[in-house]
């Protein structure tokens, strides 16, 4: 079974500071992972996603996220906060086959402070 | 022109009542989910369609009927309200499988009084 760990509920960070949000997945398969942005009333947004191929990948919104297999991670980080990045940011595995289900994280609320 | 999208955006109704949420998506896209997101935000998987066949279908009360009259559309009907039912309700859509990305509505905010 598939599953995903997201450390630290909630990340406080000033304006123009590092972003860092972690993620830790369990997969007895290659995993697809994702990350998704939702702000308040809203319903999700992908900010970016891994397959295949380069383990570094960029996403919207300057976001950009590395999968380390042996980490079992994939971390998403921004270089520099703007106050308008924060939102609840959700990392999700899949395993890719043919249901194609998403397995969520439990989501970490960024808050960004000027 | 929006991608998925869902309506009502608010439902507000009494336990025990029949309410139903629709959703429609202009992707093009041959698969449809329905997830629950609770008032943690933990979202988790209801209901998948591909070409309105079910093909995913969680531990969820059987009072939650899906319906998927034709690829672009998936219904979710709900019988007999509880209190525990009140959520936030998310469609989503994806084209195949293959790890594709999944696109979200908006969702419906359900509360039960």
């Amino acid at each position: 079974a598939q599953s995903v760990t997201q450390l630290g509920s909630h990340v406080s960070v000033s304006e123009g500071a590092l972003v860092l949000l972690r993620c830790n997945y369990s997969s007895s398969v290659p995993p697809y992972l994702f990350w998704y942005v939702q702000y308040p009333n809203q319903g999700l947004q992908l900010l970016l996603k891994y397959t295949t191929g380069a383990t570094l990948v960029k996403g919207i919104n300057g976001f950009e996220a590395e999968f380390k297999k042996s980490e079992t991670s994939f971390h998403l980080t921004k270089p520099s906060a703007h106050m308008s990045d924060a939102a609840e940011y959700f990392c999700a595995v899949t395993n890719g086959g043919g249901y194609n289900k998403l397995i969520f994280g439990a989501g970490t609320r960024l808050a960004v402070h000027p | 022109d929006t991608a998925v999208s869902q309506t009502p955006k608010y439902l507000v109704t009494q336990m025990g009542n029949d309410k139903s949420i629709k959703c429609e998506q202009n992707l093009g896209h041959d698969t449809m989910y329905w997830y629950k997101q609770d008032s943690k935000k933990f979202l988790k998987i209801m209901f998948s369609y591909n070409n309105k066949e079910l093909i995913i279908n969680e531990t969820v009360p059987n009072r939650f009927s899906p319906k998927s009259p034709d690829k672009a559309h998936l219904n979710l009907h709900i019988n007999s309200l509880e209190l525990g039912d009140s959520a936030v309700y998310f469609c989503a859509s994806s084209q195949g499988s293959g790890g594709q990305p999944q696109h979200f509505g908006d969702g419906t905010r359900l509360s039960i009084l």
